[in-house]
């Protein structure tokens, strides 16, 4: 079974600070990931998606991330954070024919004005 | 406008009664997802369906079943709330082919007193 890890649960930057939010899987195959954003009360939007081709991709609001197969890592990137970027983050991964998908435990982010 | 509505949006009932959550989307997906969501841990798949009169139990044990009787419309029924039962419940869809996300909607907030 695929398993994905955010072994950071809380991380707190200032504003115009550079940000790198960890992801690491755990899959056979080559892997569909992926990173949402969930601000409080709200469901899950998407930032960014992987399924083959250039290793970085980008995203909505100034997102990118990073597949390395060696390292079996997706991580999120963000050159200058902004304070309305405060919000929990999960990495997830993909699998099945109905491509359900499998989260992290996600990665609270708090800036600092 | 597309999108995928979740209704309602809180909901405190009392053990013992019987509710339905209901999840629609205008977007025509085939594909349709519930998740549980405890505050501030990771997502759980908890049903999925691959279209109409399509459904699959997802990795967590749920208590709850689920019905697809509308390409648009994927309710989720718990007969008998406990307090256990109190979470987050996230509906999803995503169009077919391998490549496309998962889009969420906001959410319903369950309380069972």
């Amino acid at each position: 079974a695929q398993s994905v890890t955010q072994p950071d649960i809380h991380i707190t930057v200032s504003e115009g600070a550079s940000l790198e939010l960890r992801c690491n899987y755990s899959y056979g195959a080559t892997p569909y990931l992926f990173w949402y954003v969930q601000s409080p009360g709200q469901g899950l939007q998407l930032l960014l998606k992987y399924f083959s081709g250039d290793t970085l991709v980008q995203g909505i609001k100034g997102f990118e991330a990073e597949f390395k197969r060696s390292q079996s890592s997706f991580n999120l990137r963000k050159p200058s954070v902004h304070w309305s970027d405060a919000a929990e983050y999960f990495c997830a991964v993909g699998e099945g024919s109905a491509r359900q998908l499998t989260f992290g435990s996600g990665t609270q982010l708090t800036v600092l004005p | 406008e597309a999108d995928i509505y979740q209704t309602p949006r809180y909901l405190v009932i009392g053990t013992g009664k019987k509710i339905t959550l209901e999840c629609s989307q205008t977007m025509g997906h085939d594909k349709m997802y519930w998740y549980q969501q405890d505050p501030g841990m990771e997502l759980h798949l908890i049903h999925y369906s691959y279209g109409v009169n399509s459904t699959e139990k997802g990795d967590l044990s749920s208590e709850s079943t689920v019905s697809r009787i509308r390409t648009e419309h994927f309710p989720l029924t718990l007969e008998s709330a406990r307090p256990s039962h109190t979470s987050q419940y996230l509906c999803a869809s995503r169009a077919g082919g391998p490549h496309n996300e998962q889009f969420f909607g906001p959410g319903t907030r369950l309380t069972v007193l």
